[in-house]
């Protein structure tokens, strides 16, 4: 069974940073291209980052590049979010997700997130 | 990357079928057949329902199907039932190499 277990989330002051993580297990993590979407309360979803299967691709949205970087640790099978100069409209719950493939492709299979609230 | 559009929202009567519509740009929907669909419960991690278009994996009904046509997508549920009622977002690859979100349909079944 895949199961994908996010932690991390949690309280952070304007321009802070947090590291999410995810803890996969149920498959095989060197195989499968990685991501993080968020979803601000009562919003849609946001598409933030993907990983490849090797870590040679990862993209971002606009809306975080420059600020948030994403990694992967194929020995752990965890996935990493790396956030700096968090703002406001950072707050969301960050879901971890597997795609369907070793490239970036859709995702099959999603983690139940992590909350990220940026306030002072 | 603007959103996608997709009606805020839909309904419909148990056993009809209904349509959500995902409308973007040459550089993602109208460019590529990378088009998915995730279903939405609240408080809960979406799922994946339709994949590369038309595509359902593995334990979805067939009662969700997916066609594209120029820049809009479009989902279709047929034998519209209770369990049904939930949000839905289109997804699409775009031309920068990344993903967008549609900004999602809230389904209700009278």
């Amino acid at each position: 069974e895949v199961r994908l277990l996010e932690s991390g989330g949690g309280l952070v002051q304007p321009g802070g940073s947090l590291r999410l993580s995810c803890a996969a297990s149920g498959f095989t993590f060197t195989n499968y291209a990685m991501g993080w979407v968020r979803q601000a309360p009562g919003k849609g979803l946001e598409w933030v980052s993907q990983i490849s299967s090797s870590a040679g691709n990862t993209d971002y949205a606009d809306s975080v590049k420059g600020r948030f970087t994403i990694s992967r640790d194929n020995s752990k099978n965890t996935l990493f979010l790396q956030m700096n100069s968090l703002r406001a409209e950072d707050a969301a719950t960050y879901y971890c997700a597997k795609s369907l493939s070793s490239d970036i492709s859709d995702f099959g299979y999603w983690g139940q997130g992590t909350l990220v609230t940026v306030s002072s | 990357q603007s959103a996608l559009t997709q009606p805020a929202s839909v309904s419909g009567s148990p056993g009809q079928s209904i349509t959500i519509s995902c409308t973007g740009s040459n550089s993602d929907v109208g460019g590529y057949n990378y088009v998915s669909w995730y279903q939405q419960y609240p408080g809960k991690a979406p799922k994946l329902i339709i994949y590369d278009v038309s595509n359902r994996p593995s334990g979805v009904s067939n009662r969700f199907s997916g066609s594209k046509s120029g820049n809009t997508a479009s989902l279709t549920i047929s034998g519209l039932q209770a369990e049904d009622e939930a949000d839905y977002y289109c997804n699409s690859y775009t031309s920068s190499n990344t993903r967008v979100f549609g900004g999602g349909t809230k389904l209700t079944v009278l």
